[in-house]
């Protein structure tokens, strides 16, 4: 019962293009959403984050939409370089067991052609 | 200051054996999660602790997995008997508020465990 989806294991994209990364989820009490990037051989790395009650937020290069009414969110890289080719991974917080915790997607590795 | 640092990056053991992960969280920082990642899967909770006291542990597969906090500094998390379903990458996190900035948490580079 995976809660939070992301259903594309691999994207590629030409630099200078605008990526769009995919993520749905299950659970409406879910409070926060965060976009996690990461490098092989290395942990992942927050990039950008979205609160339940906002529809966007806008860091850079990097946006981030959030549809409650569809449970689904999206991370919008423009322009894409060669360098954000990573695994994202989305990820979203719920308090449970008395504490805040992160349920993370599968991850979707993008790939930027130079 | 220093990142969260995990050790062996790598470690190949035989299916019986056992085999300790060790996880140094950014100091200072009180609270301490163990992830799993398995191949292509998504990235799993295991546990947090606080301090020294596991605050949610139920994400950890079975009691052959046994996580320690000594003193509220560094954590091992030890696998005996290995099988060969628990290889994967193993994640550690710290964090010094619970999520108070909604940055999440700073990761370590993982233990790529690998059970033949």
């Amino acid at each position: 019962d995976q809660q939070v989806k992301q259903n594309s294991p691999s994207l590629s994209v030409q630099e200078g293009r605008i990526s769009i990364l995919n993520c749905d989820y299950t659970n409406s009490m879910f409070d926060y959403f965060l976009w996690y990037k990461k490098y092989p051989a290395e942990g992942p790395t927050f990039l950008i984050s979205i609160s339940s009650i906002k529809d966007k937020n806008e860091d850079g290069r990097f946006t981030v939409f959030l549809n409650k009414s569809a449970k689904h969110l999206s991370l919008h890289i423009v322009p894409s370089q060669p360098g954000d080719s990573a695994v994202y991974f989305c990820a979203a917080r719920i308090w449970a067991s008395g504490t805040y915790k992160y349920i993370f997607g599968t991850g979707t590795r993008l790939k930027v052609l130079a | 200051e220093a990142g969260v640092t995990q050790f062996p990056s790598h470690s190949v053991i035989e299916k019986g054996q056992t085999v300790t992960l060790r996880c140094d969280p950014i100091s200072g920082h009180d609270n301490l999660y163990w992830y799993r990642r398995v191949m292509g899967k998504e990235i799993k909770f295991l546990l947090h602790f606080v301090k020294e006291s596991k605050q949610d542990e139920s994400g950890m597969p079975n009691n052959r997995f046994l996580a320690e906090r000594t003193g509220g500094t560094y954590s091992t998390l030890k696998v005996q008997p290995a099988e060969l379903e628990d290889s994967g990458v193993y994640f550690c996190a710290s964090s010094q508020w619970v999520l108070l900035f909604n940055y999440g948490y700073t990761f370590g580079s993982g233990t790529r465990l690998t059970v033949v």
